[in-house]
């Protein structure tokens, strides 16, 4: 069985601080995907990043960035210098070759305050 | 390029009621997934499908189906509407050109399906 935990239900932070949101999975498979996905008010889910279970390699994109860790089976996300465009809801995602669905955590509910 | 489209987005039916959605993928993905959308559940798969053949089916109820056309557009529908239904129903569409590999899902806006 697969599962994601997102133990951060919701955080909130003042514009320009540094937050992490955690995220850590369970799976049996060998090769596996990690995702992160953004769901501002609007509703729709916005990709923001995909990391192969044998690619450990961390990724920074502008003020984002991740840390994939398979010793500790979790994939954190860090945003640098928040800002209040940086609200929503940010989901961790799980998938495997042994099916095409997307396992998500809870969400974690980011609020920027100015 | 134009993302998934999903029709209609906002939705009212009454309990009993049957109502279908509709999802337009990215030009050139292949394959489509639904997922509802929760407060108490979260985000939960409910099918996807490839050349117009479910290949994967969530922990749903019969009451909800889907298909996929050959232009690889998709519809669900659910039946005998419940109260429990009221949801966000998210359409995702993936390239999949590669077998055994799994492309990166992009979503829809979503259609809010309110059962009253």
């Amino acid at each position: 069985a697969q599962k994601v935990t997102q133990a951060q239900t919701e955080i909130s932070v003042v514009e320009k601080e540094d937050v992490t949101l955690d995220c850590v999975y369970e799976t049996r498979d060998t090769t596996y995907y990690l995702f992160w996905y953004k769901q501002p008010p609007s509703g729709e889910l916005v990709f923001l990043i995909r990391r192969n279970s044998f690619d450990e390699q961390n990724e920074i994109s502008g003020r984002y960035s991740w840390n994939f860790q398979k010793s500790t089976s979790s994939f954190n996300f860090t945003i640098t210098a928040s800002q209040v465009v940086d609200s929503a809801v940010y989901f961790c995602a799980l998938n495997s070759n042994s099916g095409y669905a997307l396992n998500f955590g809870k969400g974690t509910s980011l609020l920027v305050t100015p | 390029k134009a993302g998934v489209t999903q029709t209609p987005r906002y939705l009212i039916k009454t309990r009993g009621q049957q109502v279908t959605l509709s999802c337009s993928p990215i030009s050139g993905h292949r394959s489509v997934s639904w997922y509802q959308q929760t407060p108490g559940q979260g985000l939960q798969f409910l099918f996807e499908y490839f050349s117009e053949t479910q290949r994967n089916k969530g922990n749903f109820p019969g009451r909800f189906s889907g298909r996929q056309f050959s232009n690889s557009r998709s519809e669900m529908n659910v039946s005998t509407l419940e109260l429990g239904d009221s949801a966000l129903y998210l359409c995702a569409s993936s390239l999949e050109t590669s077998g055994g590999v799994t492309d990166t899902q992009y979503f829809g806006p979503g259609t809010r399906l309110t059962v009253l």
